[in-house]
């Protein structure tokens, strides 16, 4: 069976400071990966998506930034944060071979920049 | 472009009645998918819906799609407190990578 896994589950930065986000997906090959915040009481933002390794797709701009350095592997990185970046952060797969995209998501990054 | 809009955003009521929560689209969607979210917590998939006339059910939760009126209905029969949490539906369209979020419903059963 397939698991996604996210880390930290948790993140207290400064301002002003470096951000990495891991994803990762097992039990899966070549799946649809993306990355969304949430801010609080909020709906769901789509960062980016990726459909193969190097190839990300951004849906907003922002001083954000994402990789995919292997095929299971979603990073999402900032050099420099930003209070409004603070959220819920959530990684999510798909399987790109059905005709239907049903996403299953990672259990989140909760992020908070002071 | 597709857009999605759920109503009611936010829905308290007693446990043991029935409610629907409704999600209309605004243009061909093939594909309308459930979610639930409990507090602080992330999503987990609840249905996928693919064709007019589909109905799926799990347990006090059924959700039926209607292609013709662009709406997808999630109905909650005699509810419990379990049953708390956010509820997003979400449609996709066929040559597109995304999901199109509704705003979610955020349903609180009391006891």
């Amino acid at each position: 069976s397939q698991t996604i896994h996210q880390w930290p589950a948790t993140l207290v930065q400064p301002v002003g400071s470096p951000l990495s986000l891991e994803c990762t997906v097992e039990g899966t090959s070549n799946p649809n990966l993306y990355w969304y915040r949430q801010a609080a009481g909020r709906g769901l933002q789509l960062l980016f998506y990726s459909v193969g390794i190097g190839q990300i797709s951004s849906e907003v701009p922002q001083n954000l930034s994402a990789s995919r350095p292997q095929d299971r592997q979603f990073i999402l990185s900032s050099k420099k944060l930003l209070l409004s970046d603070s959220g819920f952060y959530l990684c999510a797969w798909s399987d790109g071979t059905v005709a239907y995209n049903e996403q299953f998501f990672g259990p989140g990054t909760r992020l908070t920049v002071l | 472009e597709l857009k999605v809009e759920q109503n009611p955003l936010f829905l308290s009521m007693q446990e043991g009645k029935n409610y629907t929560i409704y999600c209309n689209y605004s243009t061909t969607s093939d594909r309308l998918y459930w979610y639930r979210q409990d507090p602080g917590k992330s999503l987990e998939s609840l249905f996928v819906l693919l064709s007019n006339g589909a109905v799926k059910q799990e347990g006090r939760l059924m959700a039926s799609l209607d292609t013709k009126a662009r709406l997808s209905t999630l109905h909650i029969t005699a509810a419990v407190h379990d049953l708390s949490a956010t509820y997003f539906c979400a449609g996709s369209m066929d040559s597109n990578y995304q999901l199109i979020w509704g705003a979610g419903t955020k349903l609180i059963i009391k006891p």
